[in-house]
């Protein structure tokens, strides 16, 4: 299995701030996901990028796609408790989704 | 509103009962998939399938089963629970040939405890 690998695995901030998740993997991706998933709930897909390069908005969340298509970055501008929750990137992998260990990510009002 | 169902949302086992899971989905979807998510190890594929009566491997089918005898539903069978089986145990679909850009659409999980 080709690994995806998010940083931080962590991230407790206050309202207000900006952050950055990152996923990365050694192979080339045809196509990356990120899903948000809340406590007690599955994860829910936020957005998928597949050109290199690309850059998609999602109000306050900027997801960026690698040039080289081997990274992927979500980036939140003025964190909000709502933006609490486990991030996780995936990429397909023979027609299957494979998922990185995820950021658990905690904004205190 | 569409979805995925799972039939339990927590389940407490003993050790070498047969467990069965079972997920339900409403969107006329081919595939259907089960993981386990497991803190600090992110969801990892158990089995999956793309059709009624197929099923294939994921990256850890050991000590599971599946059946998936009709479209809408995909059972996943623990045939002698153990305690390393605890955990969450998550069921999603997706259409063919467009999950990988739309998504997969997931239960709300089953949390297993196996004591």
């Amino acid at each position: 299995t080709q690994l995806l690998e998010q940083s931080p695995q962590f991230l407790s901030i206050q309202e207000g701030e900006n952050l950055t998740v990152y996923c990365n993997s050694s192979s080339v991706f045809s196509s990356l996901q990120w899903y948000r998933q809340e406590p007690g709930e599955g994860p829910v897909l936020l957005v998928t990028v597949v050109t290199g390069g690309e850059v998609k908005k999602l109000k306050r969340l900027t997801f960026q796609f690698g040039d080289a298509r081997k990274d992927s970055s979500l980036h939140i501008t003025a964190a909000q408790p709502g933006d609490t929750g486990l991030y996780l990137c995936a990429r397909s992998n023979t027609g299957k989704l494979i998922f990185g260990q995820g950021t658990t990510l905690q904004v205190k009002p | 509103d569409v979805k995925v169902t799972q039939s339990s949302r927590y389940l407490v086992k003993r050790t070498g009962e047969k467990v069965f899971l079972e997920c339900v989905q409403d969107m006329d979807h081919e595939n259907m998939f089960w993981y386990r998510q497991d803190p600090g190890l992110g969801l990892r594929l158990i089995y999956f399938s793309y059709d009624v009566k197929m099923k294939e491997k994921g990256d850890i089918p050991e000590g599971y089963s599946v059946s998936r005898e009709k479209k809408e539903r995909f059972s996943l069978i623990l045939e002698s629970a153990s305690t390393n089986q605890t955990s969450m145990y998550l069921c999603a679909s997706s259409p063919r040939d467009r999950g990988l850009y739309y998504g997969y659409t997931f239960g709300s999980g089953t949390r297993l405890t196996v004591v």
